[in-house]
């Protein structure tokens, strides 16, 4: 399977909790996105990374979160501290094939977060 | 505040017919637009694209159509099948070349019929 993986899948903890998601993007793309969805809601941005250089994060984005890319291939999406609000599917995606002008972003399958 | 808005959180449409599914943006930078079709526990599927510089483009069963002047976009499925039946997305980038975040409408549930 050469498409974007996530995981876990699901992950339920208690409030207060750390926890760990990870995604493995398409090979040869550069961009790696995350991104968060609620119920009812579409997706929505919470940060980005080209190669291992992260260069953007929503306002979403509290200091209880952190991502990594520290190779530039895998990334990592920590929550601190979780909170019942936090509760939502993680969404990775990723980008441009070098060489190319293929800006689509293709989606792993998400990682449903429950937090009890 | 929500920039790109699907105002129709559903939609019923009988196989073989075709169903448009409509999206509306406020952000006049936006210049690259996504139709992406997601099942229930999986990931947003990517379905189509455009371009700011084009009014059109198909893709088998797909077309979407831009109106610029109106910050309006559709997607037509033609002609609709059970298989498409899903929840559609409409998501927006400024400067796609630079990496900028889509932007996504909270989607329309599309049903079809046999």
């Amino acid at each position: 399977d050469t498409g974007v993986s996530q995981n876990p899948r699901h992950k339920i903890t208690k409030r207060g909790q750390n926890v760990t998601f990870r995604c493995d993007p398409i090979s040869e793309h550069n961009r790696l996105y995350w991104y968060r969805q609620t119920l009812g809601q579409g997706p929505e941005f919470l940060t980005y990374f080209q190669n291992e250089a992260q260069l953007e994060k929503s306002r979403l984005l509290s200091d209880r979160f952190s991502a990594e890319r520290p190779k530039g291939s895998f990334s990592t999406l920590e929550i601190q501290r979780t909170e019942q609000g936090d509760s939502a599917m993680y969404l990775c995606a990723s980008s441009v094939p070098l060489g190319t002008s293929n800006y689509e972003q293709y989606f792993g399958p998400g990682t449903r977060l429950t937090v009890t | 505040d929500q920039q790109v808005k699907q105002n129709s959180p559903s939609l019923s449409v009988q196989e073989g017919r075709i169903s448009i599914l409509n999206c509306d943006y406020t952000n006049s930078m936006f210049d690259y637009f996504l139709w992406y079709k997601k099942y229930p526990a999986e990931g947003p599927t990517f379905l189509i694209s455009i371009s700011s510089i084009k009014d059109k483009n198909e893709d088998g069963r797909f077309t979407v159509f831009l109106n610029k002047s109106a910050k309006h976009l559709s997607l037509h499925i033609v002609p609709s099948q059970p298989g498409d039946s899903a929840v559609y997305f409409c998501a927006a980038s400024v400067d796609a070349n630079s990496g900028y975040a889509l932007n996504f409408g909270k989607g329309t549930s599309l049903l079809v019929t046999p």
